[in-house]
């Protein structure tokens, strides 16, 4: 079955610094999102991504985030510079359809610490 | 905005005991609702859905029912099985699909043999 891979599983970073997080979609999908869940809380949408650019974005999508798609096949999240609470698990997400949540796809997720 | 609430964990089970994990939501208009279902190490995944007002979604032995005068989207099983550990998310989104998932905290399950 056709699956969402995220790498790496586990990102330790200092505060400051920037990261970029990976994920390789479905290959068919059009639709790309990251999520992202801090621990102990809810899951929260950040951002949706479609035809090569933001189509939503939350209002903790702020500036030092930004998304890309830049071979065809990988989708990246970076994160500029790095906070103490930007440490969560991010998970990212591709369907075939829309925003909407018929369809979606999760990739296992990256745990981001930032130390 | 919209939310959803579901019941704290952790949640341990003696193998075969019967399931709830408590879900309820706030939303304007008509949602649809979804539990997910993430096992270690792995992704997201749909475990069932419901789009209107006394359906019911199924999966796998669980099974939960859309109640709109109550809000609530309970998660059931008859009999769990140590397989069934794993952290369960209710969700909901728009009933048109335009809008992204809300979800809750998680429930973490664990059954024990």
């Amino acid at each position: 079955e056709p699956e969402v891979t995220q790498t790496p599983s586990h990102q330790v970073t200092q505060m400051g610094q920037e990261v970029i997080l990976r994920c390789v979609p479905i290959s068919n999908h059009l639709y790309f999102y990251w999520y992202r869940q801090i621990l102990g809380q809810k899951v929260e949408f950040l951002v949706s991504f479609y035809n090569n650019e933001i189509s939503e974005k939350s209002e903790i999508f702020d500036d030092q985030f930004s998304v890309e798609r830049p071979d065809g096949s990988n989708f990246t999240l970076k994160i500029r510079s790095t906070k103490l609470e930007d440490s969560a698990m991010y998970f990212c997400a591709s369907s075939s359809r829309g925003i909407g949540a018929q369809g979606y796809t999760f990739g296992s997720g990256t745990r981001l610490t930032v130390v | 905005g919209d939310s959803v609430t579901q019941m704290e964990g952790p949640v341990t089970l003696s193998e075969e005991a019967f399931l709830t994990i408590n879900c309820t939501y706030t939303a304007t208009g008509y949602p649809s609702l979804f539990w997910y279902v993430q096992y270690p190490g792995e992704g997201l995944q749909l475990l069932l859905k419901a789009t209107k007002a006394d359906d019911k979604g199924s999966n796998k032995g669980f099974e939960a029912t859309y109640r709109k005068e109550t809000t609530s989207f309970h998660l059931e099983k008859g009999s769990v099985q140590v397989s069934d550990s794993a952290v369960y998310f209710c969700a909901l989104s728009d009933h048109s699909g335009n809008t992204p998932l809300v979800f809750g905290k998680g429930t973490r399950l664990s059954v024990i043999a």
